[in-house]
């Protein structure tokens, strides 16, 4: 088993570019999340979903769109990146509620 | 604002030593909280959970403590080795939590020395 598997691993955008980070996980878990993690701020969730077809909102979601047209795969998606966009992007997925998270690599996003 | 706090962004200690490290949170909500390892340039691991209706969970050489009126916990590793060297981060969850949605601490940067 791969786990859960995050392309690209890093990417460098122009002010105004826009981007799909892909997650993809081969453990047939219902819930997927995505996180930023910065400096000093620790990951805070952008969005999430809890079984294909749906997304939610998490703490961090302005700038960013989502979807889950597949069980095992969760899109992330930057129309038009910012500066402050630049990040570590983590992709995340659960069996359900109450279970521990398992986490991809990371993506590392630089936005000039 | 943050909700799950880690005040002590690094921590060094001797191998063979007890590490400890703290977490602290606001939400009166939270109920679940795990504890994750992180090396660099890779996701972060599940290490240890504990869930509200307990005050200690053991697992081998990691024991995370919960003082509920405090909003405390706490991981102890005993004894420490290198290959503990890693960021450690606090996660609670609130109930109810549809959404499995955990809120993170900052990090601390725990480094043994061998």
């Amino acid at each position: 088993n791969a786990g859960v598997t995050q392309t690209p691993k890093f990417r460098v955008l122009k002010t105004g570019q826009s981007m799909t980070l892909l997650c993809a996980q081969d453990m047939n878990h219902e819930y997927m999340y995505w996180y930023r993690q910065d400096p000093g701020m620790g990951l805070r969730l952008i969005h999430y979903s809890v079984g294909e077809g749906t997304t939610a909102k998490g703490e961090v979601p302005d700038g960013y769109n989502v979807s889950r047209l597949k069980k095992q795969n969760f899109l992330l998606g930057l129309e038009s990146a910012a500066p402050s966009q630049t990040s570590v992007y983590f992709c995340a997925s659960s069996y359900s509620w109450g279970n521990e998270q398992f986490f991809g690599p990371g993506t590392r996003l630089t936005v000039l | 604002d943050q909700q799950v706090k880690q005040n002590s962004p690094s921590l060094s200690v001797q191998e063979g030593r007890i590490s400890i490290l703290n977490c602290d949170y606001t939400n009166s909500m939270f109920d679940y909280f795990l504890w994750y390892k992180k090396y660099p340039a890779e996701g972060p691991t599940f290490l240890i959970s504990i869930s509200s209706i307990k005050d200690k969970n053991e697992d081998g050489r990691f024991t995370v403590f919960l003082n509920k009126s405090a909003k405390h916990l706490s991981l102890h590793i005993v004894p420490s080795q290198p290959g503990d060297s890693a960021v450690y981060f606090c996660a609670a969850s609130p109930y109810p939590n549809t959404g499995n949605q955990f809120y993170f601490g900052t990090g601390t940067s725990l480094t043994v020395i061998p």
